[in-house]
């Protein structure tokens, strides 16, 4: 069982492009992330949505645009790619948020920004 | 604002050594506490939360209010232990309700 799948998996792209991380649950859970995992930064939040049209920026929000137009997509946009985005990229979803559910990470995406 | 500092970026151990990850928090309120753990090659799962008080593959983590930390203890690490390590801290109330917020990650190794 798939659950929460991400894509690209691997993305290269160059400063200034648009780029889109893919991200579907299939457990029809509320909550919805985006972290980034950089060495010696961790996990940090981007953005989350406690629900379908409800986001809320997260800890680096700057320069990424997400969107929850339906339950099991929530799309993260870099709009215009710089090098420090280079990173990989982990959606994650839960049922009751953070407090009261436990939160299920994707694959990960990989993004290089030349 | 709401901190979690996980002061060891590596940590090596033998096997059967005990081990012990240490988390500190920062955080105004009384917040939900939990450790995820990344294994090479897998998705970042969760391990424990304190709410649970349960222990896991032998894993105990105990809250401790007035050194506001959370450390992640084993009493005989194993090979199979060796993953990313992250404690995680998520706030009880308020306008950050919800969200989960985590700490540098700890790099475990237990070797042979």
């Amino acid at each position: 069982d798939a659950g929460i799948t991400q894509s690209p998996r691997y993305k290269i792209t160059e400063t200034g492009r648009q780029v889109t991380l893919m991200c579907h649950q299939t457990w029809s859970h509320s909550y919805m992330f985006w972290y980034r995992q950089d060495l010696g930064h961790g996990l940090r939040l981007i953005y989350y949505s406690a629900a379908a049209d409800i986001t809320d920026k997260g800890e680096v929000p700057d320069g990424y645009v997400v969107s929850r137009s339906k339950t099991e997509n929530f799309p993260l946009t870099l709009e215009s790619a710089t090098r420090s985005q280079t990173s990989v990229y982990f959606c994650a979803s839960s049922s009751g948020g953070a407090v009261t559910g436990e939160l299920f990470f994707g694959e990960g995406s990989r993004l290089t920004v030349l | 604002a709401q901190r979690v500092t996980q002061p060891e970026k590596l940590l090596s151990v033998f096997k059967g050594a005990p081990v012990e990850l240490k988390c500190n928090y920062s955080y105004s309120g009384s917040p939900e506490l939990f450790w995820y753990v990344q294994y090479s090659r897998q998705r970042l799962q969760l391990l424990l939360r304190h709410i649970s008080r349960e222990s896991i593959k032998g894993f105990t983590a105990d809250l401790n209010k007035g050194e506001t930390s959370f450390h992640l203890k084993k009493p005989f690490a194993q090979e199979e232990d060796s993953a990313m390590y992250y404690c995680a801290l998520s706030p009880h109330r308020g306008s950050t309700l919800g969200r989960l917020y985590f700490g540098r990650g700890t790099q475990l190794t237990v070797w042979p």
